[in-house]
């Protein structure tokens, strides 16, 4: 069965600042997909970005990037310049098959 | 539509009652998920529907709940026998066939009282 962790139930930055946050997962398929949903208050889940996982390469979309470690399951996401509408619930998430299986979120806050 | 669309936005009944859920579906997606958000947590996996059958419902937690997509857009999530452990957000999510681009709607809040 897949798993997906975040261990960050909440963060917080500074317009303007970068943020990290963290996400594990654990899977047992060799082709799989990650993703970043962004949730706020309106409940609609945003894709934010998305990673092939037999792609090297870290995938970017203009100020939100990953870092994304196969070997060691690991799938961070990093917004530059942070706004505030960027303040929402994020969610990390896998898909094998066709279903998605997403982490617990972390609930981001962006003081001005 | 322009979005995948869910009504009610908001529904509360009574313990022991049946409800109905709906997602309305962009339309041309085959592919329709429900999953279930309770409070606190990340989504959970329900169903999921090619077409008019459900190719995966190993996520529904027990036969008091029921999908169905008869014409192969809208579909309707049933329950039966609300329970208050139910109350949640019920959120529907379409795509194209073979796309791993997911749409979501904005969901249902289910509360039972």
């Amino acid at each position: 069965a897949q798993t997906v962790t975040q261990s960050q139930p909440e963060m917080s930055v500074q317009e303007a600042e970068t943020v990290t946050l963290s996400c594990t997962y654990d899977t047992s398929e060799s082709d799989y997909y990650l993703f970043w949903y962004k949730q706020p208050p309106s409940r609609q889940m945003i894709l934010v970005i998305r990673q092939e996982a037999y792609k090297q390469q870290n995938a970017t979309e203009n100020r939100f990037s990953v870092n994304f470690q196969k070997a060691a399951k690991s799938f961070s996401l990093k917004i530059s310049d942070s706004q505030l509408g960027d303040a929402a619930m994020y969610f990390c998430a896998h898909q094998g098959a066709q279903k998605l299986v997403f982490g617990q979120g972390t609930r981001l806050t962006i003081n001005p | 539509g322009a979005g995948v669309s869910q009504t009610p936005s908001n529904k509360v009944t009574e313990k022991g009652k049946y409800v109905e859920l709906r997602c309305d579906p962009i339309s041309g997606h085959t592919a329709l998920y429900w999953y279930r958000q309770s409070l606190g947590q990340g989504p959970e996996f329900l169903i999921y529907f090619q077409g008019t059958g459900a190719a995966d419902d190993s996520g529904l937690p027990n036969d008091r709940f029921f999908a169905v997509r008869p014409e192969g857009s809208v579909s309707t999530l049933k329950i039966q026998r609300t329970e208050r452990g139910d109350s949640a957000v019920y959120l529907c999510a379409s795509s194209f066939q073979g796309s791993t681009e997911a749409f979501f709607g904005q969901g249902t809040r289910l509360t039972v009282v």
